[in-house]
């Protein structure tokens, strides 16, 4: 069965850096986008971050551009988010999700549990 | 950005009773290309982690439960659930994924009545 696990979440001050990574099986992980979602505690969704299987494009939410980096590690079926001069803002559950198809341009299909990021001092 | 409105905000609905939730893009998803929205429905229940319902605007992920079925095209979507399930208390985002930034709704609460 198709499983994408999150991890990497935890307590950092503001300013800080944390790197999430998602342990995805079951799956030919290289053919597929990937994408990072956040919830905020008692919020909606919010999209983060995509990187496509088919040429490895990203793209990033202005909130987070410039700050963030994407990337994956085909040969290790992971997906990483490095989150650099991390705000308050930024506190939220961290879902990392498969997308349909190899096109960032879909919908996201299989969601992980989160990894919660608390920004806090 | 493309900006997702949803009406209502929230419904509650008795046990059996048809539930529509709609859903507003800012401007059209829709693909001349190859003729089809890039538009999807999620459920998240308490608790859970969203799930994938439909994509395309229509197209019923496999294993989602034939009473739910969406429609619309091009800036106004619908999301029906044609019998209500105790099952079903959950907040339903829309999301499109046109264009970057990929943006969804602000959700809308599902209860029993």
């Amino acid at each position: 069965e198709v499983e994408v696990v999150e991890s990497g979440g935890g307590l950092v001050q503001p300013g800080g850096s944390l790197r999430l990574s998602c342990a995805a099986s079951a799956f030919t992980f290289s053919i597929y986008a990937m994408s990072w979602v956040r919830q905020a505690p008692g919020k909606g969704l919010e999209w983060v971050s995509s990187i496509c299987g088919s040429d490895g494009s990203t793209y990033y939410s202005d909130s987070v551009k410039g700050r963030f980096t994407i990337s994956r590690d085909n040969s290790k079926n992971t997906l990483y988010l490095q989150m650099n001069n991390l705000r308050a803002e930024d506190t939220a559950l961290y879902y990392c999700a498969k997308n349909v198809r190899e096109s960032c341009y879909s919908a996201f299909d299989y969601w992980g549990q989160g990894t919660l990021v608390t920004v806090s001092s | 950005d493309i900006v997702m409105t949803q009406s209502p905000d929230s419904l509650a609905m008795s046990l059996g009773e048809r539930a529509t939730i709609n859903c507003k893009s800012s401007q059209s998803v829709f693909h001349s290309s190859n003729n089809k929205n890039y538009f999807a429905w999620y459920q998240q229940k308490p608790g859970q982690s969203p799930k994938l319902l439909i994509h395309w605007a229509s197209t019923r992920e496999s294993g989602v439960p034939d009473r739910f079925s969406g429609s619309g095209s091009g800036t106004d979507f619908t999301l029906t659930i044609s019998s209500l399930q105790a099952e079903d208390v959950a907040i339903y985002y829309c999301q499109q994924y046109y264009g970057t930034p990929f943006t969804f709704g602000p959700g809308t609460k599902v209860d029993i009545k």
